[in-house]
């Protein structure tokens, strides 16, 4: 079964500083990979996706992953956090054609000013 | 831009009681979801529905949950019998298609068993 493993449930950095939030999934085969964000009192945004195109995936608000199949990991970066970033970041998988996505357990970023 | 509305955004009940958690999925979308979030834990997947009937569940998904599309715009979660450990955030979602995959979230709604 597929699963996902977010290192780190809990991020702190200082504004400007570079974010970067873990996730490694379990697949024999190269699943579709998203990041959602839960802002508080809000539902899960969808901030980027893998499907299978370029490794390297831009998504909103300045953020990106980069898929790494011999490591098995999508983790996310942005470089220069933002006050407005603090919120929960989930990693989602699913494998082609499914429909359910597996979520990983969440990391909540904090910002220090 | 479109969203997914899920009603009520609090939900409170007693044990036993059956109650029914309303979605509005973004309208030209044809798969609909339901998750489950407990607190303090991993968001989980409970049931997929596509042309009027359910496609996938999860192994929660047993008898006492029930899903219908009742008309053109809403998406139903019922739970007949509740229980205190089905406390949780539900969240409703939608997507155009089963490619791809891009799932399009509601903001919740917090179900509280006393």
């Amino acid at each position: 079964a597929q699963s996902v493993t977010q290192l780190g449930s809990h991020v702190s950095v200082s504004e400007g500083a570079l974010v970067l939030l873990r996730c490694n999934y379990s697949s024999s085969v190269p699943p579709y990979l998203f990041w959602y964000v839960q802002y508080p009192n809000q539902g899960l945004q969808l901030l980027l996706k893998y499907t299978s195109a370029a490794t390297l995936v831009k998504g909103i608000n300045g953020f990106e992953a980069e898929f790494k199949k011999s490591e098995t990991s999508f983790h996310l970066t942005k470089p220069s956090a933002h006050m407005s970033d603090a919120a929960e970041y989930f990693c989602a998988v699913s494998e082609v054609g499914a429909q359910k996505l597996v979520f990983g357990q969440g990391t909540r970023l904090t910002i220090n000013p | 831009e479109p969203e997914v509305t899920q009603t009520p955004s609090h939900q409170v009940t007693q044990m036993g009681q059956e109650v029914i958690l309303r979605c509005v999925p973004i309208s030209n979308h044809l798969y609909f979801y339901w998750y489950r979030q407990i607190l303090g834990q991993k968001v989980e997947f409970l049931v997929s529905f596509y042309n009027n009937e359910i496609s996938e569940k999860s192994e929660i998904f047993d008898d006492q949950f029930s899903v219908e599309r009742p008309d053109g715009s809403n998406f139903t979660l019922k739970i007949r019998s509740t229980k205190l450990e089905d406390s949780a955030m539900y969240f409703c979602a939608s997507s155009e298609g089963a490619f791809e995959n891009i799932q399009y979230f509601g903001a919740g709604t917090r179900l509280s068993v006393l």
